[in-house]
């Protein structure tokens, strides 16, 4: 059983730039949500893909949007960087939605983003 | 508008002694939360859950106590060891479960 992986670990961008991020969910899990961590601070939720569909979506702006193929891999795309978006990005896969509370999520090691 | 917040953001313990990690929270529709431990580059690695039914939930040397009243929940290692260290977070969700609220983290520092 593999884990979750996201790709690259590490990214330089430039403002104004577009970034896109991958990960790969854990064998078996249906649902990826997506994180920005900034430095110091804990993770806050972006926003939620649940078989193919967005499932939620945190307080960031449009720019921030996604993508899960069928295989439930997942993309965070980012348009017209701006500095404050620099920060660590982790993906977390689950299986299912609401109903087993001992379900939780699965983190991959995250992708580090710099805009300079 | 920080829902989840921990307020020591690090607690040094000596080897074999009880750790105590705090977390409140503001938000009293939440009713399920859980505590992630953080090594340096990684990702947060589940630890231990409880739902609002509960008051207490006990895996191993981890407990989670969870006071609704207060809005206070409280992570308990005992006996401590230097492998605990790590940034521990404390999680919390409404029912429709999709979305979870991180603290900002405690750095725990566990002597030998």
């Amino acid at each position: 059983e593999t884990g979750v992986t996201q790709s690259p670990t590490h990214l330089i961008k430039t403002r104004g730039q577009q970034v896109t991020l991958r990960c790969s969910s854990q064998s078996g899990h249906n649902t990826v949500s997506w994180y920005q961590q900034a430095l110091g601070q804990g993770p806050q939720f972006i926003f939620q893909y649940y078989r193919e569909e967005e499932n939620g979506r945190g307080n960031f702006p449009p720019r921030f949007s996604g993508l899960q193929f069928p295989n439930y891999s997942s993309e965070l795309n980012v348009n017209a960087l701006e500095l404050d978006d620099s920060a660590l990005y982790l993906c977390a896969s689950s299986q299912g939605l609401a109903g087993d509370r001992q379900e939780t999520q699965y983190f991959g090691p995250g992708t580090r983003l710099l805009v300079l | 508008d920080q829902q989840v917040k921990q307020n020591s953001p690090s607690l040094s313990v000596q080897e074999g002694r009880i750790s105590i990690l705090n977390c409140d929270y503001t938000n009293s529709m939440f009713d399920y939360f859980l505590w992630y431990k953080k090594y340096p580059a990684e990702g947060p690695t589940f630890l231990i859950s409880i739902s609002s039914i509960k008051d207490k939930n006990e895996d191993g040397r981890f407990t989670v106590f969870l006071n609704k009243s207060a809005k206070h929940l409280s992570l308990h290692i005992v006996p401590s060891q230097p492998g605990d260290s790590a940034v521990y977070f404390c999680a919390a969700s409404e029912y429709n479960f999709n979305k979870f609220y991180f603290g900002s983290g405690t750095k725990l520092n566990v002597k030998p």
